[in-house]
């Protein structure tokens, strides 16, 4: 079975350009996350899909960012126009439900760099 | 609102000596906890969990009890090798909805 897997692997993009991240949840997962770890800090959430639907985007840091997750499969995460600031780790992950002891499968991660 | 705070590192240790990562967290109700490893190269694993109060997670040789009157969950190891160098991330989940809270992330160092 297919994990969960993160397009490019890195990036690097200079201020004010766009870039787009995706992510391809394993199969079948209607959850799907996206997470932040910037400069060696905590890994912070940035939202979660169910499905289509944006079910907590409350991690979003602001309207620079823009996920998206088209017929419930895979998800993108544009940033735009992109900021020094917003470089670091971007992670995605996916699980078969919500409850709270439920196992969440992380892709490898996108490394943004923003010069 | 909920956090996890977790020992600084890197950490450096030599093969076969003893491992404690400490962990601990404010969180509303109960929350599951987990630890997650991120080797070299690769995604973020789950390494164990645990669900409830005195439970015991353990996997790899690892454990980690969910201490609730001390809000812990520090991870423990006996004998560490150098392939369990990696960095570890501490997490809680305390809401229906799958929201993971970490950790800063201990990054360890296993030397031969």
């Amino acid at each position: 079975e297919a994990g969960v897997t993160q397009f490019p692997s890195h990036s690097v993009i200079e201020k004010g350009q766009t870039v787009t991240l995706r992510c391809d949840p394993i199969s079948g997962h209607d959850n799907l996350y996206w997470y932040r770890r910037v400069m060696g800090k905590e890994i912070k959430f940035l939202l979660h899909f169910v499905k289509e639907s944006k079910q907590d985007e409350s991690g979003m840091p602001n309207n620079r960012f823009l996920a998206e997750r088209t017929g419930g499969t895979y998800s993108t995460l544009k940033v735009q126009p992109a900021e020094l600031e917003d470089s670091g780790v971007y992670f995605c992950a996916s699980s078969q439900d919500m409850t709270k002891g439920t196992e969440a499968f992380f892709g490898q991660g996108t490394r943004l760099t923003v010069v | 609102g909920d956090s996890v705070t977790q020992m600084e590192g890197p950490v450096t240790l030599s093969e076969e000596a003893f491992l404690t990562i400490n962990c601990t967290y404010t969180a509303t109700g109960y929350p599951s906890l987990f630890w997650y490893v991120q080797y070299p190269g690769e995604g973020l694993q789950l390494l164990l969990k645990a669900t409830k109060a005195d439970d015991k997670g353990s996997n790899k040789g690892f454990e980690a009890t969910y201490r609730k009157e001390t809000t812990s969950f520090h991870l423990e190891k006996g004998s560490v090798q150098v392939s369990d160098s990696a960095v570890y991330f501490c997490a809680l989940n305390s809401n229906q909805g799958g929201k993971l809270i970490f950790g800063q992330g201990t990054e360890l160092s296993v030397k031969p």
